[in-house]
């Protein structure tokens, strides 16, 4: 079975704060996707990455994966209030249509 | 186009009652799942579909729970009979094509069972 474990689990700060949350596993995964899902809600996805060592940046968000595509970091630059949801990765394997989801880092972020 | 659609979006019944939840992917994706999210255990895949046929079942908890899917518009997660245990948000998801991995989720069925 392939696990991903998040870290941090919580995270509260303040808006206008940096933060990383981090996305580790001991398996490969031959892509990563990371989610936001808010209340009520289901996910949605923000960012797919598929090279080892991979940069992407969607505005304040900077999503990296491992060079050994066992791991990944979301970090948010000056974070806002609507930035505030649950963040999910998620790891792709072969062909196979089988997405396996992380624990989760639930953020508040406090005006 | 309107989304994964799911039916209801909030169910609250008595043990052993049967539940069913309903889904109509977007058109045009060949693949659909299931997942349940729980405070415990996130967000866990039971069931997938490509093509309408069930591909991967191993994920369903236990014979109480059943899916299907008819046509490639619509599927139905059953459970029968129903637990406290079951309490849980369903989702739906569907993509299209192999390899893609990403998916578009549902709102969701929050299941209570009392």
């Amino acid at each position: 079975t392939q696990l991903l474990e998040q870290s941090p689990q919580f995270l509260s700060i303040q808006e206008g704060e940096n933060l990383t949350v981090y996305c580790n596993s001991s398996s490969v995964f031959s892509s990563l996707q990371w989610y936001r899902q808010e209340p009520g809600e289901g996910p949605v996805l923000l960012v797919t990455v598929v090279t080892g060592g991979e940069v992407k940046k969607l505005k304040r968000l900077t999503f990296q994966f491992g060079d050994a595509r066992k791991d990944s970091s979301l970090h948010i630059t000056a974070a806002q209030t609507g930035d505030t949801g649950l963040y999910l990765c998620a790891g792709g394997s072969g062909g196979y249509q089988k997405v396996t989801f992380g624990t989760g880092t639930k953020l508040q972020v406090i005006p | 186009d309107a989304g994964v659609i799911q039916s209801p979006r909030h169910e609250v019944t008595e043990m052993g009652q049967e539940v069913t939840l309903r889904c109509k992917p977007i058109s045009g994706h060949d693949y659909l799942f299931w997942y349940r999210q729980t405070m415990m255990r996130g967000l866990e895949l039971l069931i997938y579909f490509n093509n309408n046929v069930p591909i991967d079942d191993s994920g369903m908890p236990e014979d109480r729970f059943s899916a299907k899917m008819p046509n490639a518009s619509f599927s139905t997660l059953k459970i029968q009979p129903s637990e406290p245990r079951d309490s849980a948000v369903y989702f739906c998801a569907s993509v299209r094509g192999a390899g893609a991995n990403v998916l578009t989720f549902g709102a969701g069925s929050r299941l209570t069972v009392l």
